[in-house]
């Protein structure tokens, strides 16, 4: 079946580092890809998405190419801040009946001043 | 925006009782509601969707009896997790969707069981 892997964290970094947390999928069909961020204390919160190969999305300085030919959705800030700390999940939607989100483990993202 | 209340943000319970959890959409109607559980370390696993009026389908490998789904309304979906133990203490978080499209999925922000 459908699935995605994403990096396990946590991943510390200092204020203004290169973020990359990398994301593949396992899928058939042309699934449609999404980050998501949790927040502490808070749901989960669309972060960007893309719907087919070669689309970028992005949001709030965040980016994340879809690659079909690496099966990849890696996500990137140039310069992260203390406020990204956060949980972030990358997802697939299913083309099945009910479109329902599939997650990866999420990873942890600490981001010091 | 679309927002989603879960209740309660967190509980401990003994084993063998029963814990219920609400999700309601505040300013929309939630056509599918969609449930999820998280153990430590692991995935958002679906556990059942859930549309208006209908019974709830239930993902492979879990038990309708035990995690009992009620969507009687547009703004409110429940999830009892009956007769609890402790393998049932994990992470459990609700989603709904509007409407028939595709898009915007909206996430409470989670229950948090223990059961002792």
């Amino acid at each position: 079946g459908d699935s995605v892997t994403q990096m396990e964290g946590p991943v510390t970094l200092s204020e203004e580092a290169f973020l990359t947390i990398n994301c593949t999928y396992t899928a058939t069909g042309y699934p449609s890809l999404f980050w998501y961020v949790q927040y502490p204390g808070e749901g989960l919160q669309l972060l960007l998405k893309a719907t087919k190969a070669d689309d970028k999305g992005s949001n709030k300085g965040f980016e994340a190419t879809y690659r079909k030919e690496t099966t990849s959705f890696h996500l990137e800030k140039g310069s992260v801040q203390v406020s990204d700390s956060a949980v972030y999940f990358c997802a697939l939607r299913d083309g099945g009946a009910t479109n329902k989100l599939i997650f990866g483990t999420g990873t942890l993202l600490a981001v010091q001043p | 925006g679309a927002v989603v209340s879960q209740h309660p943000s967190w509980v401990i319970c003994k084993s063998g009782t029963s814990v219920k959890i609400e999700c309601r959409s505040l300013d929309f109607q939630a056509t599918t509601m969609f449930w999820y559980r998280q153990f430590p370390k692991q995935s958002l696993m679906l556990m059942a969707t859930s549309n208006e009026g209908s019974k709830a389908t239930y993902e492979q490998g879990v038990e309708k009896d035990k995690f009992l789904i009620n969507h009687a309304s547009l703004t409110l979906s429940t999830l009892t997790v009956t007769s609890a133990h402790p393998e049932d203490s994990s992470f459990y978080i609700c989603s709904a969707r509007e409407g028939r499209g595709r898009e915007g999925y909206t996430f409470g922000s989670g229950t948090r069981l223990t059961v002792v």
